[in-house]
Order: structure tokens, then C-alpha cells, then sequence
């Protein structure tokens, strides 16, 4: 079947230290994003990738860093740096990164700081 | 600058009852609006969008939306809810036309039985 898969569903990491969250996708897309969610804020845009070698900054892309060397892969590492970590992080893609094309989204990653 | 405002946060109805969810956008030019639904601690699945056209659009799960230009409002609406619909519902614009999304605080529905 195809789909994004995110791993790992629940992630705890103590103050200082790096993670690197992954999201892959079957479905042959080639736009990728990654959404922070926080209670009562909705979802807001971290970094998204429309085509292999190339990302952009979202709306609130400090603390964080994302690579796309392949088109089925676009981990996110949440760095040090990043003051409140703690929140659901949701992937996403698109067949491309025009507007006609629906976003299909994992199931996300909680991730913990402790 | 864009924005999405949904103002209820939290809507309470009967099984059965008809829904009607708000979401009202800022934004100069045609929008590209979306409604998502998200079951507690799982992803986002897209409901219904309008693009260009009837304004009246229809979605999945019975689900239907209205895009009213006048009053900047694209509302949510289900004329017999089940208790299957309780989850979180977010609208959502694309402002640029690059498909990036700018989402709503989100309303969350509660079904009483």
C-alpha cells in the first residue's frame, strides 16, 4: 500500500541533545513537507522540499534542519537550538508543489523533551 | 498576511444533529481552501477543497462546504452527524498558489450519543 510512514511514533530526548525524525513516502511525490502542531495553534509549516536537492524554510524553521537526498526520504533533525521542541510533528507530500495537488500526511511523531 | 481564523474551538452536538463548522480567511486574491479532519494522535485526512467553481463543494464522509467570497468564509457543514465524526477539524489556505498551507487553530467536535 502506498502511504508516509513516520518514525518513531513517540520520541523522548533530554534537553541538548539532537534528533533527526523520519519521514518516507511510497507514493512517487515529489514535494515534502513537515508541520509542527502544538495545542490550539494548529499546524505550522517547519521546512518543504519540492523537488530531490532543494528545501525551504517554512514559517518557523530555526532550531531545525532538513536534508532531501532522496525522493522518498525527508528527515527533520530538531537541533539544540530549537527552545521548545516539545510538540506533534506531521510530514506530508504532494505529487508536486502546486496548489491542485492534495497533501497526504503520516501519523506523526510526538517527541518529548525531558 | 494570510490568515485562518476558526472560531470555535471546541463544538459539542447530538448524533444525528446537522453541523456547521466556521472558518473565515484573510487573503486578497481567489484563496485555495481546504478542510482537513485528524483523529485523535494520527495524521491529517483531507475532507474536501475548492478551487475555482461551484461554490459548493462535496467531500468524503458526507461532508460539504460552502465558499462564500462576500463574507471570506468557507464553512463546514454535515446535515446528520455520527459519533464516528468526532475529531479535530482544521481549514486550511494556500495563499501562494505553491501549496503551502496555512491552517486554522482547528475545531474540535465532540458526538453525544
Amino acid at each position: 500500500d502506498g502511504g508516509i510512514t513516520q518514525s518513531p511514533k513517540y520520541l523522548f530526548r533530554k534537553e541538548g541533545q539532537n534528533v533527526t525524525l523520519s519521514c518516507e513516502q511510497n507514493l512517487n511525490h515529489d514535494a515534502m513537507y513537515w508541520y509542527r502542531q502544538d495545542p490550539g495553534q494548529g499546524l505550522r509549516l517547519i521546512y518543504y522540499s519540492q523537488i530531490v536537492n532543494d528545501f525551504q524554510k517554512g514559517d518557523i524553521a530555526e532550531g531545525y534542519s532538513v536534508s532531501r537526498e532522496k525522493k522518498e526520504s525527508f528527515p527533520l533533525t530538531v537541533t539544540s537550538a530549537q527552545k521548545n521542541p516539545t510538540a506533534f510533528y506531521l510530514c506530508a507530500s504532494s505529487l508536486s508543489g502546486g496548489p491542485h495537488n492534495e497533501q497526504f500526511f503520516g501519523p506523526g511523531t510526538r517527541l518529548t523533551v525531558l | 498576511a494570510q490568515s485562518v481564523t476558526q472560531p470555535d474551538i471546541h463544538i459539542t452536538v447530538s448524533e444525528g444533529a446537522s453541523l456547521e463548522l466556521r472558518c473565515n480567511y484573510s487573503y486578497g486574491a481567489t484563496p485555495y481552501l481546504f478542510w482537513y479532519v485528524q483523529s485523535p494522535g494520527q495524521g491529517l485526512q483531507l475532507l474536501l477543497k475548492y478551487f475555482s467553481g461551484d461554490t459548493l463543494v462535496q467531500g468524503i464522509k458526507g461532508f460539504e462546504a460552502e465558499f462564500k467570497r462576500s463574507q471570506s468564509s468557507f464553512n463546514l457543514r454535515k446535515p446528520s452527524v455520527h459519533w464516528s465524526d468526532a475529531a479535530e477539524y482544521f481549514c486550511a489556505v494556500d495563499s501562494g498558489g505553491y501549496n503551502k498551507l496555512i491552517f486554522g487553530a482547528g475545531t474540535r467536535l465532540a458526538v453525544h450519543p
